[in-house]
């Protein structure tokens, strides 16, 4: 069973500052590794896919990087909608969660 | 556009039964791969089971905390997709979301699940 860590649990920056969340397998996930945005009293919603990919509508100051165990999220310059909880997850036929990344307003 | 649309929630004893239903919508949900995924309160995201679609065989998959207990149906011809959910214990309590796809491209706004006595 493969199992995701995400560090670090909380992280306190201010608007306009670059944001880097960290993900990390237990054995290899290849590059099936998304990550997903989730607000206060809603849905989670998917940021990237396939490590890397954007999904459709996701502002290009989101980035995914890595591959095999180590991935990581960037945001380039945060804007105040940017603070809520992320969670990256494996998306090969197993779908386990990492405990997520809190991003709070310094 | 794609919606998809959680229903079945409510409040359930120790011990018993419960069946979620999720209507999509936008999309055609006969080539979806559809999965079931649950948030206690103030937790992380929880994967509960898939249902591959019938072209790519239609088979189910769930980890071990629901294996035995959750069932995953789906029935095309009303684009709605099932969690049955027996034995229900208080630790299954959460928000329960359907979400699309291999990669969880779209989700459903979520129904509470309470179970207690």
């Amino acid at each position: 069973e493969i199992v995701l860590t995400q560090s670090p649990a909380t992280l306190s920056l201010s608007p306009g500052e670059r944001a880097t969340l960290s993900c990390r397998a237990s054995q290899s996930v290849s590059s099936y590794l998304a990550w997903y945005q989730q607000k206060p009293g809603q849905a989670p919603r998917l940021l990237i896919s396939y490590a890397s990919n954007r999904a459709t509508g996701i502002p290009a100051r989101f980035s995914g990087s890595g591959s095999g165990t180590d991935f990581t999220l960037t945001i380039s310059s945060l804007e105040p909608e940017d603070f809520a909880v992320y969670y990256c997850q494996q998306h090969s036929d197993w779908y386990p969660f990492g405990q997520g990344t809190k991003l709070e307003i310094k | 556009e794609v919606q998809l649309v959680e229903s079945g929630g409510g409040l359930v004893k120790p011990g018993g039964s419960l069946r979620l239903s999720c209507a999509g919508s936008g999309f055609t949900f006969s080539n979806a791969w559809m999965n079931w995924v649950r948030q206690a309160p103030g937790k992380g995201l929880e994967w509960v089971g898939r249902i591959k679609s019938k072209p790519n065989g239609g088979t189910t998959d769930y980890p071990a905390p629901v294996k035995g207990r959750f069932t995953i149906s789906r029935d095309d011809s009303k684009n709605t997709v099932y969690l049955q959910m027996n034995s229900l214990k208080t630790e299954d309590t959460a928000i329960y979301y359907c979400a699309t796809g291999a990669v969880f491209d779209y989700w459903g706004q979520g129904t509470l699940i309470t179970v207690s006595s």
